[in-house]
């Protein structure tokens, strides 16, 4: 069976901090991973995706995640937090033509 | 702006009201999707439509109908619905299914909000 974890139900960081939104997986195959982002009253939308390649993904506005398949994570990162960032992430993983989200983690930046 | 078009961004309705859900994409993909998704979850897959046709139906309840007449429009529609039912529901679209479209992502519409008195 696949599934998707995302063990933060929030994450709270200061403008201009690194941060991190954790998401681990579990899934037979390889595994095709995604970032999405929700703002309130918006729909999911799309940061960026792993395939296959390189481990470190980049993707818009400045997110990254870097693939571990020892660990079977897909983290979510940026360098430098903006408080524009605030917003809903969820980690999904695609497989036999459906995307599993994961429970979304609230990343709450503040000035 | 999101490429896919949900409309209308909000509905209030009876219980034993009928109503339609539409969604509209011209980006030329051929996989779409509604999710239901209730405050700060997930969404939840609904339907899934490949070439117009319906590909996944993740045992929704018959109260729920969906529609795709053409390859742009996805139609959700809506009778005798329970106050359960209220949530956000969005419409997502992707190139495609099957082998070799597994890195395409989804494309979501803004979704709509959906109350039942």
């Amino acid at each position: 069976a696949q599934s998707v974890a995302q063990p933060e139900d929030q994450v709270n960081v200061a403008e201009g901090n690194p941060l991190t939104v954790k998401c681990t997986y579990s899934v037979s195959g390889n595994p095709y991973l995604f970032w999405y982002v929700q703002y309130p009253n918006r729909g999911l939308q799309f940061l960026l995706k792993y395939i296959t390649g390189d481990n470190l993904v980049k993707g818009s506005y400045g997110f990254e995640a870097e693939f571990n398949k020892s660990q079977t994570s897909f983290h979510l990162k940026k360098p430098s937090a903006l408080v524009s960032d605030s917003a809903l992430y969820f980690c999904a993983l695609y497989n036999f033509n459906k995307f599993y989200f994961g429970s979304g983690t609230k990343l709450n930046v503040k000035p | 702006d999101t490429e896919v078009t949900q409309t209308p961004k909000h509905l209030v309705m009876g219980m034993t009201n009928k109503k339609s859900l539409k969604c509209e994409q011209h980006m030329g993909h051929r996989a779409m999707y509604w999710y239901k998704q209730k405050a700060k979850k997930p969404p939840e897959l609904m339907f899934v439509y490949s070439y117009e046709k319906l590909s996944i139906n993740e045992s929704v309840p018959s109260r729920f109908s969906p529609e795709c007449p053409n390859s742009s429009l996805l139609n959700l529609h809506l009778h005798a619905l329970q106050p359960e039912d209220s949530a956000l529901y969005l419409c997502a679209s992707s190139q495609a299914l099957g082998v070799g479209q597994s890195n395409q992502p989804q494309h979501f519409g803004d979704g709509t909000r959906l109350s039942i008195l």
